[in-house]
């Protein structure tokens, strides 16, 4: 059961442009929703989280917008750059303690093209 | 200095064979984690262990092991390698509590012909 949906599978956006990437959670004990970037050959490093007490959060050309009834949350890339493209993933996780595990989305691929 | 680092970076072996992966972090972090990233990027969760006890063991088969003989390595032996464990491997690490930065690895790519 995949317990995060991310979407689109690949994305490709010009330079300047805005990126959006959209993930979906089922389980109402996720409190925790970190996005992740991965550049080819190396590892997924953090990129910017948020809690669900708050319904956007930004750090320089990335914004988090939360949505908790819906159970959705999605990345904004402003202005985006060739050195932008990379592989994104979204992920989820209940913070309270004995809790291990993020649960990650399945990856989107962004290409942004001069 | 590495954060997360694993040896080797490639490995190329015989169906059959039998091969380990080694991960040190120098954060001094008390959870660590393996991940397998398939051709499709999916990340999935092998192992974690929480001060050397395995807490998390997902569905994966009794050929791979993981060993961590102190808070700071936590190495995976495959035996038997088949076709379908070709991948890269990743290993992370994090300090108390899941709301805190995850720290992967450089990652491990494995072919196994």
């Amino acid at each position: 059961q995949q317990q995060v949906k991310q979407s689109p599978q690949s994305l490709i956006v010009q330079k300047g442009g805005i990126s959006i990437i959209n993930c979906a959670y089922e389980n109402t004990a996720f409190d925790y929703f970190p996005w992740y970037q991965q550049f080819p050959g190396k590892g997924p490093a953090l990129l910017i989280a948020i809690r669900p007490d708050v319904s956007e959060k930004k750090e320089g050309r990335f914004t988090i917008s939360f949505n908790k009834s819906a159970k959705q949350f999605s990345l904004h890339i402003m202005d985006s750059q060739p050195g932008d493209s990379a592989t994104y993933f979204c992920a989820a996780a209940y913070s309270g303690a004995g809790s291990y595990q993020l649960t990650f989305g399945k990856g989107t691929k962004l290409s942004v093209i001069p | 200095d590495t954060a997360v680092s694993q040896t080797p970076k490639y490995l190329v072996t015989q169906m059959g064979n039998d091969k380990s992966i080694k991960c040190e972090q120098n954060l001094g972090h008390d959870t660590m984690y393996w991940y397998k990233q398939d051709s499709k990027k999916f990340l999935k969760i092998m192992f974690s262990y929480n001060n050397k006890e395995l807490i998390i063991n997902e569905t994966v088969p009794n050929r791979f092991s993981p060993k961590s003989p102190d808070k700071a390595h936590l190495n995976l032996h495959i035996n038997s390698l088949e076709l379908g464990d070709s991948a890269v491997y990743f290993c992370a690490s994090r300090r108390g509590l899941i709301y805190n930065e995850q720290f992967f690895g450089p990652g491990t790519r494995l072919t196994v012909l």
